[in-house]
């Protein structure tokens, strides 16, 4: 059975300070990865996506870069926070296009 | 209905009632996903409709979709406290990139 696992659960950090938030996919070779960002009370929206090792394109715009440096893993990170930046991130994956499978999230609150 | 940067809406029902979300989409598609999201939770896919399905039916829950006028819907018949939760409708708009609506969330009192 694939599983995903999110690092870390939750984060608090100051306005300016560097992040890296993980994302970790086992049992799937070859995934679909997504990065997606909520607001509190918010939709998603897609920030990154990406379909193979060293590949990723980016969505939208937020200050904000990823990487897939193995087949399983997914990172998304900034040298420099913005109080924007606070809200939920979650990663999922998918195959063939179809549907996404989430992580459950990492709360980041940037004070 | 939901569609893109909108806010949450809120639906609040009692028990036993049937609730409908609405969904609209502003790019062709040929799949419909809706998800529910339970709080601090990341969303998990429910139900989905292709373009040549004009209802799908999951237990109590039925979608619908109208390709014509880019819309979707998801009923719940029956609902329980526990169909308490954040529900959105999502659909690809090319390629990878996979757009959400709004959100609609439901609130089941006993």
């Amino acid at each position: 059975a694939q599983t995903i696992h999110q690092w870390p659960v939750a984060e608090i950090k100051a306005v300016g300070s560097p992040l890296s938030l993980g994302c970790t996919i086992k049992g799937k070779s070859s995934p679909n990865l997504y990065w997606y960002w909520q607001a509190t009370g918010g939709t998603l929206q897609q920030l990154f996506y990406s379909i193979t090792v060293g590949q990723v394109e980016s969505v939208v715009q937020l200050n904000l870069s990823a990487s897939r440096p193995k087949d399983d893993q997914f990172i998304l990170s900034t040298e420099k926070l913005l109080l924007s930046h606070s809200g939920f991130y979650l990663c999922a994956w998918s195959t063939s296009n179809e549907r996404l499978f989430f992580g459950h999230g990492t709360k980041l609150s940037v004070l | 209905s939901q569609w893109g940067e909108e806010n949450l809406q809120a639906l609040s029902i009692q028990e036993g009632e049937d609730v409908t979300m609405n969904c609209s989409y502003k790019t062709y598609t040929t799949v419909v996903h809706w998800y529910r999201q339970d709080s601090g939770r990341g969303p998990a896919l429910i139900i989905l409709i292709r373009s040549n399905e004009r209802e799908k039916r999951s237990g109590r829950l039925r979608a619908t979709l109208d390709t014509s006028s880019q819309s979707s819907s998801l009923s719940i018949t029956a609902a329980q406290c526990e169909d308490t939760a954040v529900y959105f409708c999502a659909t690809r708009t090319g390629g990878y990139k996979v757009v959400f609506g709004s959100g609609t969330r439901l609130l089941v009192s006993p």
